[in-house]
């Protein structure tokens, strides 16, 4: 079974564009989480899509927004970039049948913004 | 504020000795507590997963505990290996109002040495 996967691996922005990752869960996993990771802060929960629905919400602004489709491939755009968005941002997959269900973590994409 | 600290913050042990790494939460509600590694470069990998209810969970060379009373948890490695080099995190999550919040810990550097 493939694993989760993240695309692009890398990107590099300059401040004030806007960006959007894409993360495709393992095959029959209905839950994708975003993730952003930075030296400073550790992991940070962004928000979780279940069956195309947000069901949690981290503390991020609104610049943060995502997507799920049918096919349970999820987006995540961020508008208006700043400097300090440069990180790890990571796409999680799990069936979310149970709480604790295990949750798959994808290589990530790393965004460098300028 | 629900909070995750991890200890010690980095640690460097010789290859075949055993380590204990600590997690204190303040996180609440509780639902789960996981322990993921993550290598250099790469997304964090589930290690364990427990409910309020379980107090030890194994995973090969790794063990967890469990005290949800004093909101404590361990993450116990046997026999290290140079591939055991890796950050260590913990992770609390805890529904509240049908949303669940991810609280992580900044980690644990673990570094085993020849």
């Amino acid at each position: 079974k493939a694993g989760v996967t993240q695309t692009p691996r890398y990107l590099i922005k300059t401040r004030g564009q806007q960006v959007t990752l894409s993360c495709s869960p393992i095959s029959g996993h209905r839950s994708v989480s975003w993730y952003q990771q930075t030296p400073g802060q550790g992991l940070q929960f962004l928000f979780e899509y279940f069956s195309e629905t947000q069901r949690n919400k981290g503390n991020f602004p609104g610049r943060f927004s995502g997507r799920q489709f049918s096919n349970s491939r999820s987006e995540m755009n961020v508008s208006t970039l700043e400097l300090g968005d440069s990180a790890l941002y990571l796409c999680a997959s799990s069936s979310r049948d149970r709480v604790t269900d295990t949750q798959y973590f994808g290589p990530g994409t790393r965004l460098t913004v300028l | 504020k629900n909070q995750v600290e991890q200890s010690p913050q980095s640690l460097i042990i010789l290859e075949g000795k055993n380590c204990t790494l600590q997690c204190n939460y303040t996180v609440s509600p509780f639902s789960n507590l996981r322990w993921y590694k993550q290598d250099t470069g790469r997304g964090p990998v589930s290690l364990t997963i427990m409910t309020f209810s379980e107090n030890t969970k194994s995973n090969g060379r790794y063990t967890a505990t469990l005290d949800a009373d004093t909101k404590q948890s361990s993450l116990h490695i046997t026999a290290s290996q140079l591939s055991d080099s890796a950050s260590y995190i913990c992770v609390v999550s805890g529904v509240s109002g049908g949303y669940q919040k991810v609280t992580f810990g900044t980690g644990t550097k673990l570094q085993v040495i020849p």
